[in-house]
């Protein structure tokens, strides 16, 4: 089945620590999104990739990093610098450019 | 300034009747408007996608884009119980850069 895995679907995490999200497709789509939702609230963008080790900083990338080793992975890493990252955590993936963009189901990290 | 604009409701309207959600841009060479539904808890699925100023439908559901008044609607026609939902307006700013409104809550009233 073609579409994108984000991993896991729950995560728990200790005060100081990083943690890693994972994200693959299997649509060989380009282009690759991070997103961070809160309760109540829209979407906004923390990182994005157009292509392979390539990607940009999105308007609260503050706290976070990214790779883009392979086409079909965007892991996605929450530091211990992100002071209130309990949040459901969305990346979605598109075929390049101007085009839709679809997304995985999500992870929803807290922070205990 | 927030870069795409929507009313957060939410907006109540009876089953059977018109829902017209509004989105606002302020990148004027945006060139991609999409439009998503995100039941709660779930991801956002696509609607939508609209490209050049008119008219686009599909089924029950048409989006409207007006690029001189940086303007993007979506109406539902015979709203149903189940179209109860968020709606997000999504813009693309760049040719990558993919930016969402704070979505509208709609509600159908059986």
């Amino acid at each position: 089945d073609g579409g994108i895995t984000q991993s896991p679907k729950y995560l728990f995490r200790k005060e100081g620590q990083n943690v890693t999200l994972s994200c693959e497709q299997n649509l060989n789509h380009d282009a690759m999104y991070w997103y961070r939702q809160d309760p109540g609230q829209g979407l906004r963008l923390i990182y994005y990739s157009q292509i392979v080790n390539d990607f940009q900083k999105g308007d609260i990338a503050e706290g976070y990093s990214v790779s883009r080793e392979k086409k079909e992975s965007f892991p996605l890493t929450v530091t211990s610098a992100q002071k209130n990252p309990t949040a459901f955590y969305l990346c979605a993936s598109s075929i390049g450019e101007g085009t839709e963009a679809f997304f995985g189901q999500g992870t929803r990290l807290t922070v205990v | 300034q927030k870069e795409v604009e929507q009313n957060s409701g939410p907006l109540s309207v009876p089953e059977g009747a018109i829902a017209s959600l509004n989105c606002t841009y302020s990148d004027r060479g945006s060139q991609s408007f999409f439009w998503y539904r995100q039941y709660s808890g779930k991801s956002p699925e696509l609607i939508m996608s609209i490209y050049s100023n008119g008219d686009k439908e599909d089924g029950r559901f048409t989006a409207q884009l007006n690029k001189a008044s940086q303007y993007v609607s979506l109406l539902i026609r015979d709203s149903q119980p189940s179209d109860s939902a968020t709606y997000l307006c999504a813009v693309k700013e760049s040719s990558y850069k993919l930016i969402f409104g704070s979505g509208t809550r709609l509600l159908v009233r059986p």
